[in-house]
Order: structure tokens, then C-alpha cells, then sequence
């Protein structure tokens, strides 16, 4: 199974509509963080959480972290068809071990009709 | 501010051959973390640098490795190069800013196939 599983995997919405994506980790996570990547373009950093309850916002994109620090919601209102692309979540984890971990989640395809 | 720059934009080598690529980071960013990602795959994180030494690795073989100069800037080394290491190399950098806000930008990869 997938360490950062994300949710959908892939999303068609009106323009105008909003929209959540999640991102769920079975352990506990150091940072959460949230890209876009479009066909032919690199990744575009949107926005890091690192504290449990944490919600950041930039534009029309609101991300928040839950308070077990395992979950993370995405959320777009009014969504516009500038917004559509790959989704990805990435996340930080220290494992028992003491090791450090980075991992990417398994995307979110979002198609916005005009 | 160039952001991230990367080179080669894209190489074809052959199976056994070694490959530098290269990153030169965002003004002002400290630490340099490469991605590998293979064609219809997520990223997969490879190593990151801060101040010349390799603070974390992912899981990749020994035959990657990497190195970070004094004005931040950082070369992938890939060795003995499989079919499987073809794929789309990324840099960022990064950097936490005062007040706490993280900052990462994407270099936009250099494309590399192993024939």
C-alpha cells in the first residue's frame, strides 16, 4: 500500500465549483507539503504545514493539516481552469528507526471545465 | 532572479556510462534537494545538501551521489547508468526563511535517457 495515499486521483469540476483533495499518511508526519506539477512544467511549491491544526492559504488555495498531524486537506474555492493540473502531497517522516524519509503522494489530476 | 537553473536540459547516454547533472539554486537558497521522476510517476527524493555536507538521502543506490559548492550549487552523479535510471531529474532549493515560512522552488529537470 502506499505510505501517503491521496484522494481522489482524479477530479472534473465546473469552473466556479470548489474542491478538496486529501492526502493520508498512516504515521505521523514531520512537514506536509503541497505541489502542482502541469504537463511539461516543473513542480510548483504551493505550501508547507508542519504544526498539528495548521491551515495556510494562498490565493484561492487553502491547505490544513490535522491535528494527529496525518491528514491534509486541499481545498480551492472558485476553482478557474488555470487551476488544473497534478496535485502531489509530500511529506517529511522521521521512522522509529531514527531515519529520515521524504515521500510523494500518489497525485490528484484535476481538470477544470470552462 | 534566474530561480532555479538546471543543465543539461536533456542527454542520452548508454548503459554503463556516468552522468553530472547540474543545479544552481534561487538566490539566497542554502539547500538543494534532487528528485527523480520517471515518465507517468510521482517524484521520488533522492538526497538533499545544506552546506556541502548530504543531510538526508532517500532509498537509491550508492551509485548516486552528489556534491554541493560553496555558492550552493550541486551536481547529481549517477554511475554505471541502468536503463531503468532513465527519467526526469529535478532540483530544488530551499530555504527557511525568518519568521518560519518555507520557501522551495523547482529547476525545471533535465531529461535523461539510458539506451
Amino acid at each position: 500500500s502506499q505510505e501517503l495515499e491521496q484522494s481522489p486521483q482524479s477530479l472534473i469540476v465546473q469552473e466556479g465549483k470548489n474542491l478538496t483533495i486529501n492526502c493520508t499518511s498512516s504515521k505521523t508526519l514531520y512537514g506536509l507539503y503541497w505541489y502542482k506539477q502541469k504537463y511539461g512544467e516543473g513542480l510548483i511549491f504551493l505550501m508547507m504545514l508542519q504544526k498539528g491544526g495548521e491551515e495556510k492559504s494562498h490565493e484561492k488555495i487553502t491547505a490544513k493539516l490535522d491535528e494527529k498531524k496525518q491528514q491534509s486537506s486541499l481545498h480551492i474555492t472558485a476553482s478557474q481552469p488555470s487551476h488544473a493540473g497534478i496535485y502531489l502531497c509530500g511529506a517529511d517522516r522521521i521512522e522509529t528507526s531514527g531515519t529520515y524519509k521524504y515521500i510523494f503522494g500518489t497525485g490528484t489530476r484535476l481538470k477544470v471545465l470552462a | 532572479d534566474a530561480g532555479v537553473t538546471q543543465s543539461p536540459t536533456h542527454l542520452i547516454k548508454t548503459r554503463g556510462q556516468q552522468v553530472t547533472l547540474r543545479c544552481s539554486p534561487k538566490s539566497g537558497h542554502d539547500t538543494v534537494s534532487w528528485y527523480q521522476q520517471a515518465l507517468g510517476q510521482g517524484p521520488q527524493f533522492i538526497f538533499q545538501y545544506y552546506e556541502e555536507e548530504e543531510r538526508q538521502r532517500g532509498n537509491f543506490p550508492d551509485r548516486f551521489s552528489g556534491h554541493q559548492f560553496p555558492n550552493y550549487s550541486s551536481e547529481l552523479n549517477v554511475n554505471a547508468l541502468l536503463l531503468g535510471d532513465s527519467a526526469l531529474y529535478l532540483c530544488a532549493s530551499s530555504e527557511l526563511l525568518a519568521g518560519g515560512t518555507y520557501e522551495q522552488y523547482f529547476g525545471p529537470g533535465t531529461r535523461l535517457t539510458v539506451t
